[in-house]
């Protein structure tokens, strides 16, 4: 059974730092990756996907990463700012299934 | 396109009492997903709908639970009775799947909608 896990539970860095996010799955036979980002109250904003064919994504100040030999991806914020401050889920899709399993995610605050 | 638009956005209920939550998709989207969040348990899926069909229902919690897609614009997530254990936010997510020809792995990104923040007292 796959089991999605997401270090740290929570973590607060001043603005402007760069700072990553932790993904780990038990099962590396997926078919994506998905990070996504939920502020309070709110629904979730996909980020980026990651096919289980490619190495990284891009999108402005977000980098994704996925080694899936080794079950890891990473989510990495360049010189953070308060707006970031949110939760941060990734989520896995199967090869044979269109379920997407999520973690518990990050939650980040990023002071002034 | 104003994305996946979930109705109402707070529902405080008392136990024993019905409720309906409502969801409609991304236009020109055939897949369409309703999950639940707790503290406790995360985001589990609970239902998944391809063109208006019930295709996995597994995660349903238990018979209060019921979900209806009449239409490709329009579905319905049900709960008679209610009870406080189902208090949590309810979201719906759509995507689109070109069709069996691509396989399983045509399923596509998923857009969550704002969710259902449900309080049973």
């Amino acid at each position: 059974k796959q089991e999605v896990t997401q270090i740290p539970a929570a973590l607060s860095v001043p603005e402007g730092e760069n700072l990553v996010l932790n993904c780990s799955f038990t099962d590396s036979a997926i078919y994506n990756l998905q990070w996504f980002r939920q502020d309070p109250g709110k629904g979730l904003t996909s980020l980026l996907l990651i096919q289980s064919s490619q190495r990284e994504q891009t999108s402005g100040r977000l980098n994704a990463s996925l080694d899936k030999s080794s079950g890891r991806s990473t989510l990495y914020i360049a010189a953070s700012q308060p707006g970031d401050s949110a939760t941060y889920l990734c989520a896995v899709r199967m090869d044979s299934s269109y379920k997407l399993i999520f973690g518990s995610g990050t939650r980040l605050l990023v002071r002034p | 396109d104003a994305g996946v638009i979930q109705s109402p956005r707070h529902e405080v209920t008392e136990m024993g009492q019905e409720v309906t939550l409502r969801c409609k998709p991304i236009s020109g989207h055939n897949s369409l997903f309703w999950y639940r969040q707790t503290m406790m348990r995360g985001l589990e899926l609970l239902i998944y709908f391809n063109n208006n069909v019930p295709i996995d229902d597994s995660g349903m919690p238990e018979d209060r639970f019921s979900a209806k897609m009449p239409n490709a614009s329009f579905s319905t997530l049900k709960i008679q009775p209610s009870e406080p254990r189902d208090s949590a936010v309810y979201f719906c997510a759509s995507s689109y799947r070109p069709g069996l020809a691509g396989g399983l792995s045509s399923y596509n990104e998923q857009f969550f909608g704002p969710g259902t923040r449900l309080t049973v007292l």
